[in-house]
């Protein structure tokens, strides 16, 4: 149990165009999920926390315009690159909360992008 | 502000012995530990959960919490070269919140 999916798992796209992110729950009701970004040899950071039909929380000093996170089930998240860039390049993960272990956090996949 | 220590490593254990990873927490209210285990370009992967005083045993993984010292740890029993990753020690205050992330210890098991 607790199987988180990411889609895609990887994605190119040129600099100025916007990517969009899915993170689905396969069997639990995630009532939080969060994403996080990973750059090379560093460590997990977060940048948001959302919950099912509310706005999401960012982390200070990520941008809400430019990462723009959306939860609108119970089973899907979605984070939008917009008007990406070369430093945006990173390894984006979502995590999920709820069920029966509320406090417990399960990682998708992960997804990796590239910018060029 | 909420901190989780954990020494970055590497750790350096022969395959076959005891690798003792470490944890320490600043915030006295945390309710719930974790530990992830993080292969390179993988994303986290959950190992263990624990939330009282004592330990947790699961096959070769033993988990181990102090709150009074504000210490948690894992032991990894016969640890073998596929145990070789990066674990990440994690705290949650209550439910629904987002884990305080340590930067994580890199383990590597020699065969």
């Amino acid at each position: 149990g607790a199987v988180v999916s990411q889609h895609p798992s990887w994605v190119i796209c040129k600099s100025g165009t916007s990517v969009k992110i899915e993170c689905r729950s396969l069997d639990f009701q995630a009532t939080t999920m969060f994403w996080y970004r990973q750059f090379p040899k560093q460590s997990l950071m977060l940048m948001a926390t959302s919950n099912e039909g509310s706005k999401a929380t960012y982390e200070q000093g990520v941008e809400k315009d430019k990462f723009l996170i959306n939860h609108a089930s119970l089973t899907l998240s979605t984070l939008t690159v917009t008007s990406a860039h070369p430093e945006d390049s990173s390894f984006y993960i979502c995590s999920a909360s709820g069920g029966a272990s509320t406090d417990t956090q399960y990682f998708g996949p992960g997804t990796r992008l590239t910018v060029l | 502000q909420k901190e989780v220590e954990q020494n970055s490593g590497p750790l350096s254990v022969p395959e076959g012995a005891i690798a003792s990873l470490n944890c320490t927490y600043s915030d006295r209210g945390s309710q719930s530990f974790f530990w992830y285990r993080q292969y390179s370009g993988k994303s986290p992967e959950l190992i263990m959960s624990i939330y009282s005083n004592g330990d947790k045993e699961d096959g070769r993984f033993t988990a181990q919490l102090n709150k009074a010292s504000q210490y948690v740890s894992l032991l990894i029993r016969d640890s073998q070269p596929s145990d070789s990753a990066t674990y990440l020690c994690a705290v949650s205050g209550q439910a629904g919140t987002a884990l305080i992330f340590g930067k994580g210890t890199t383990l590597s098991v020699s065969s």
